[in-house]
């Protein structure tokens, strides 16, 4: 089954240390994926995909994410966290056939940064 | 920037009311969507419309139809409220998802059935 997986619920970080909030796939075919990020009380914001090209692929406020085709992972990273990067963050993929609509979330990790 | 506007943030229906969810992108975007987010769950698709007058089923559509009459317009329909329609409901909407045009979000609806 296609499916998009976020293994933490919670992930805390200090202001100023590097972050990753981890996301992996499985999917047929060539994953388009992709991250966003929700603050409280509003909608979802696109951070950046990935579609072909560079493993590495930079989006953002400073976020960036590394594309792991042998690991079928898709990471999320930020070199040094801001205690404004505190949100809930989503990866998704582009799924072939099937009802989602041809994009499915994970279920979300929530980001906590402190001072 | 592209705006996908929900008419109401907050909305408080009583068990049985038919409710409407309304939402309007202003970017001529062919693809639009309604989820819903519930803590734990993250997002589940319930309906989407690749054109007007057309509509497919998500994964949730039990209890929801949709309407979409005009291009900018996407409209989510309760039929007859029940308490476990509580939930946040977000719209959104992409030119081309097939070609990885990201998906735009409205602010979301926060609706509770009492």
């Amino acid at each position: 089954a296609q499916s998009v997986a976020q293994p933490e619920d919670q992930v805390n970080v200090a202001e100023g240390n590097p972050l990753t909030v981890k996301c992996t796939y499985s999917v047929s075919g060539n994953p388009y994926l992709f991250w966003y990020v929700q603050y409280p009380n509003r909608g979802l914001q696109f951070l950046l995909k990935y579609i072909t090209g560079d493993n590495l692929v930079k989006g953002s406020y400073g976020f960036e994410a590394e594309f792991n085709k042998s690991q079928t992972s898709f990471h999320l990273k930020k070199p040094s966290a801001l205690v404004s990067d505190s949100a809930l963050y989503f990866c998704a993929v582009r799924v072939y056939g099937g009802s989602q609509g041809n994009l499915i979330f994970g279920k979300g990790t929530k980001l906590s940064v402190k001072p | 920037d592209v705006k996908v506007t929900q008419s109401s943030r907050y909305l408080v229906k009583r068990t049985g009311e038919k409710v409407f969810l309304e939402c309007v992108q202003d970017m001529d975007h062919e693809n639009m969507f309604w989820y819903r987010q519930d803590p734990g769950l993250g997002l589940r698709l319930i309906y989407f419309s690749y054109d007007v007058k057309m509509k497919e089923k998500g994964d949730i559509p039990e209890g929801y139809s949709v309407s979409r009459e005009k291009k900018e317009r996407f409209s989510l329909i309760l039929e007859s409220a029940s308490t476990n329609q509580t939930s946040m409901y977000l719209c959104a909407s992409t030119q081309a998802l097939l070609n990885g045009s990201p998906l735009h979000f409205g602010n979301g609806t926060r609706l509770t059935v009492t």
